[in-house]
């Protein structure tokens, strides 16, 4: 079955304590995102990948990182957790260049 | 900048009424325009999209949403709602140009009434 699959799905952690949130995709995507959704803000991009090794900014970067070493993979790195970060957080990957989006079902983040 | 515009935080509706969902964008391109929907607890999925050609688009679960270039929107329609279409939408919009990203609404939230 073609999924985007992302762990954990929930998660309380620590300001400070660092932790990542896996993505894998199975449909041999080339483009991947990460978004983060707040109430009234809707989602919001944190970071895409473009192909592996490629990866860019997008409009809410502050405070994590990512990397893209293979193509199926394309985890959500926070280094030092804080509370501002508590959030739902969704993986999703694309065939194309702004195309559909396949979306994971979410990860929901709480930073004490 | 790209901005994507749901008027509507809240809308409630009786079952079998009819939907009709709000959307507007600014963006200096033509855009690929796009409603996703969100149950709860799930991932968003893809209810239509429009990328060029007919100006009505027809998506799943029943929906149609209509381009009207010269008003900036794309509002989505449904005819007869279910009790099961109660969800979060998110209008969204993107363009071929730059990097694959999409822009979203801040979502309108729909509760049907038996």
């Amino acid at each position: 079955e073609a999924q985007v699959t992302q762990n954990p799905r929930y998660l309380i952690t620590v300001t400070g304590k660092k932790l990542t949130v896996t993505c894998s995709q199975n449909m041999n995507h080339e483009y991947m995102s990460w978004y983060r959704q707040d109430p009234g803000l809707g989602l919001r991009q944190i970071y895409y990948s473009m192909n592996v090794e490629v990866t860019d900014k997008g409009d809410v970067p502050e405070g994590y990182k990512v990397s893209r070493k293979e193509k199926r993979n394309f985890p959500l790195i926070l280094e030092s957790p804080s509370p501002n970060q508590t959030s739902l957080y969704f993986c999703a990957s694309s065939p194309e260049r702004g195309g559909v989006l396949f979306f994971g079902e979410g990860s929901r983040l709480t930073v004490l | 900048a790209q901005s994507v515009t749901q008027p509507d935080i809240h809308i409630t509706v009786s079952e079998g009424a009819s939907l009709e969902l709000r959307c507007n964008y600014s963006y200096g391109a033509t855009p690929y325009l796009f409603w996703y929907v969100q149950s709860p607890g799930q991932g968003l999925q893809l209810l239509l999209k429009y990328f060029s050609g007919d100006t009505l688009v027809q998506g799943i679960k029943g929906f149609e949403a209509e381009f009207k270039r010269s008003q900036s929107s794309f509002n989505l329609r449904k005819p007869s709602v279910h009790w099961s279409d109660a969800a979060e939408y998110f209008c969204a919009v993107g363009g071929i140009q730059g990097a694959q990203k999409l822009v979203f609404g801040q979502g309108t939230r729909l509760t049907i009434n038996p």
